[in-house]
């Protein structure tokens, strides 16, 4: 059983559309991320999702926004896409104190 | 603020000899430390961790790293590289408020030549 999943795993599409990145734990976690590597491998925090807290890097453009329908689920919404949203986005979760964080596979983004 | 320094974007050695990925971090406290490893095309998958206790760590693949407070480093290490090695190493650390987001390195690009 594949412990984060997302999908789709690869995403083109035209600048200023709107999309939609999937995420989904089984593994009982509390706590969800979602990171962007960027082209030169480099990994940064965008979002912390907890039933009870939402932290968001200040850095992140409010174009993007999480959506937590339950638990399980940390779902990644960018609206009006640009050519520099082109990346990996990678989900992670972890339960609350351990901070040891299980990636999934990641969603290869391309914007045209 | 934390920060993470890999020292060396790309590390080549030959199949057989020492690997020695290096890891500096800067905070105020001592932070919880990780190393990630990502094959092409994949996903990070967790390599070992420094929480508390034993500051030599041992990981997965017979990797480990040992933590030094006093040089604020967490070294990878692994005595004898394979080919199956060849991959891109990350360095993180936690931070233990803010729901442990990762602040992450810049990584480090293993080659193994036979």
């Amino acid at each position: 059983d594949t412990a984060v999943s997302q999908t789709p795993k690869y995403l083109v599409t035209q600048m200023g559309n709107d999309k939609s990145i999937k995420c989904e734990q089984n593994l009982g976690h509390d706590t969800m991320y979602w990171y962007k590597q960027d082209s030169k491998k480099f990994l940064k925090i965008m979002f912390s999702y907890n039933n009870k807290e939402l932290i968001i890097n200040e850095t992140v453009p409010n174009r993007f926004s999480p959506k937590s329908p339950d638990k399980a689920h940390l779902n990644l919404h960018i609206n009006s896409l640009e050519l520099g949203d082109s990346a990996v986005y990678f989900c992670a979760s972890s339960q609350a104190g351990s901070y040891e964080q299980y990636f999934g596979p990641g969603t290869r983004l391309t914007v045209t | 603020a934390q920060s993470v320094t890999q020292l060396g974007s790309h590390v080549s050695v030959s199949e057989g000899a020492l690997v020695l990925l290096r890891c500096n971090y800067s905070s105020s406290v001592p932070p919880y430390l990780f190393w990630y490893v990502q094959y092409p095309n994949q996903g990070l998958q967790l390599l070992l961790k420094y929480t508390t206790g034993a500051t030599l760590v041992k990981g997965i693949n017979g990797f480990e790293a040992e933590f030094k407070k006093s040089e604020t480093s967490f070294h990878l290490t692994k005595p004898s590289a394979h080919m199956s090695d060849a991959a891109e190493y990350f360095c993180a650390v936690s931070d233990r408020g803010s729901q442990g987001n990762l602040i992450f390195g810049k990584g480090t690009k293993l080659s193994v030549k036979p």
